[in-house]
């Protein structure tokens, strides 16, 4: 399968736990970008991150929340602390970078938080 | 018909007419926008795109129409058919700004057969 891969399609965690939501991009894609989506709402962009940097993260919350894209491996998605209004669903998107290309979309992580 | 209620906006179309979506977008300075389709369960999936310097694009069984003095978008599908229920995305960019998308608030096409 070349499209975009996120696991676990589902997480359940408990307030205060740890969640970690990973993103493995297309092949051939070096962008990864992170939207989160609430019920019957648009997605709301995150973070966009190319290899080992963080290139715009000006749609994280200040706390709790982290990303990343190492040399080696997916990019993860981080939230610490978890709180009820985490339970969202989480999108990754990649592209190629080049000018005028769309970003193709996983099938997102729902988080639910009991 | 269409309507706005409190979720999202629904458009209902009877198999084998003609759908159009429309979007009104928020920023000016936007050059590329692109229309997703998400299912129930699923990401979206990209349709079509379109540059600023178009005012029309076309693809199989979609059109996409731009009119930046208005700063309006529509997707208009052909021959609807009961595969093409789903929730429509449109998203703008700003090329050359940060690459993220902003999406607008999504319309709920329903087919009915």
């Amino acid at each position: 399968n070349a499209g975009v891969m996120q696991n676990p399609r589902h997480l359940v965690r408990r307030r205060g736990q740890e969640a970690r939501l990973r993103c493995s991009p297309m092949k051939g894609h070096s962008h990864v970008y992170w939207y989160r989506q609430l019920p019957e709402e648009g997605l709301k962009f995150m973070v966009y991150l190319q290899k080992e940097n963080i290139i715009d993260e000006s749609g994280m919350p200040k706390e709790r929340f982290s990303a990343e894209f190492p040399k080696e491996g997916p990019s993860i998605l981080r939230i610490q602390q978890v709180v009820r209004g985490d339970s969202a669903a989480y999108f990754c998107a990649s592209s190629s970078g080049q000018p005028n290309q769309p970003q193709h979309f996983g099938d997102g992580t729902r988080l639910s938080i009991l | 018909g269409e309507s706005v209620g409190l979720h999202l906006p629904t458009l209902s179309v009877q198999e084998g007419d003609n759908s159009i979506i429309n979007c009104a977008y928020s920023n000016s300075a936007s050059d590329y926008f692109i229309w997703y389709k998400q299912e129930s369960g699923k990401g979206p999936q990209f349709i079509i795109d379109i540059r600023s310097n178009m005012d029309k694009r076309q693809g199989q069984r979609v059109t996409v129409l731009l009119n930046k003095t208005v700063k309006h978008l529509s997707l208009q599908i052909a021959a609807t058919q009961p595969g093409d229920s789903a929730v429509y995305f449109c998203a703008e960019n700003i090329q050359g700004g940060s690459e993220k998308l902003v999406f607008g608030k999504g319309m709920k096409l329903t087919v009915n057969p």
